[in-house]
């Protein structure tokens, strides 16, 4: 079975600085999706950033990029010159067409400290 | 207007009542799922629905039903509610050609 873990419950970061988030998942597939999505205060569901896997390039968008690493099955997310709005629960979810569902990590709460 | 929108936003019941969530859409998408987020567990798949014919269990799908009463409506219903079903309900659809999907402001369902 699929399954997504990540190991950080809790981080902090000083604001203007650079801080990773871990990801990692199981599967037996090859042809999936894996995602980076924020949960602020306001609840609200919004994806960071998604990567194909058969694409080897790491996705970036602005200041966020991920780390894939297809063979060690990781998908970290940097998020660079972290600012106070970054603050916020982050989701890493895998999706593969094999069974069409998203499946999700249990978060890590990023703390911005001014 | 949202993509994706969810009623009621927040629900305060009592056990043993019959309570319905709304979702409704206007991205056009066929595929539609509905979630719980509990602390410290993340987002569990309750039901999915990939057409209005097609619907199909998920995780965690004891004790609720839903019903996709046509492409852009799809409702979940938890037919006696119980004090464990007190969680944050989320609605979503998805995008078949990037597999994005795109979520409701969720629904905050407490349960006496």
């Amino acid at each position: 079975a699929q399954t997504v873990t990540q190991s950080q419950p809790e981080m902090s970061v000083q604001e203007a600085e650079t801080v990773t988030l871990s990801c990692t998942y199981d599967t037996s597939e090859s042809d999936y999706y894996l995602f980076w999505y924020k949960q602020p205060p306001s609840r609200q569901m919004i994806l960071v950033i998604r990567q194909e896997a058969y694409k080897q390039q790491n996705a970036t968008e602005n200041r966020f990029s991920v780390n894939f690493q297809k063979a060690a099955k990781s998908f970290s997310l940097k998020i660079s010159d972290s600012q106070l709005g970054d603050a916020a629960m982050y989701f890493c979810a895998y999706y593969t067409s094999g069974t069409y569902k998203y499946i999700f990590g249990t978060g890590t709460r990023l703390k911005v400290l001014a | 207007d949202a993509d994706v929108t969810q009623t009621p936003r927040n629900r305060i019941t009592k056990t043993g009542k019959r309570i319905m969530l709304e979702c409704s859409q206007t991205k056009g998408h066929d595929r539609m799922y509905w979630y719980r987020q509990d602390p410290g567990l993340g987002l569990r798949l309750i039901y999915y629905s990939f057409d209005v014919k097609d619907i199909n269990k998920g995780e965690i799908s004891d004790g609720y039903s839903v019903s996709r009463q046509a492409q852009a409506k799809f409702s979940l219903s938890l037919e006696s509610a119980i004090p464990n079903q007190t969680a944050l309900y989320f609605c979503a659809t998805s995008d078949d050609r990037d597999r994005k999907q795109y979520f409701g402001p969720g629904t905050r369902l407490t349960v006496t």
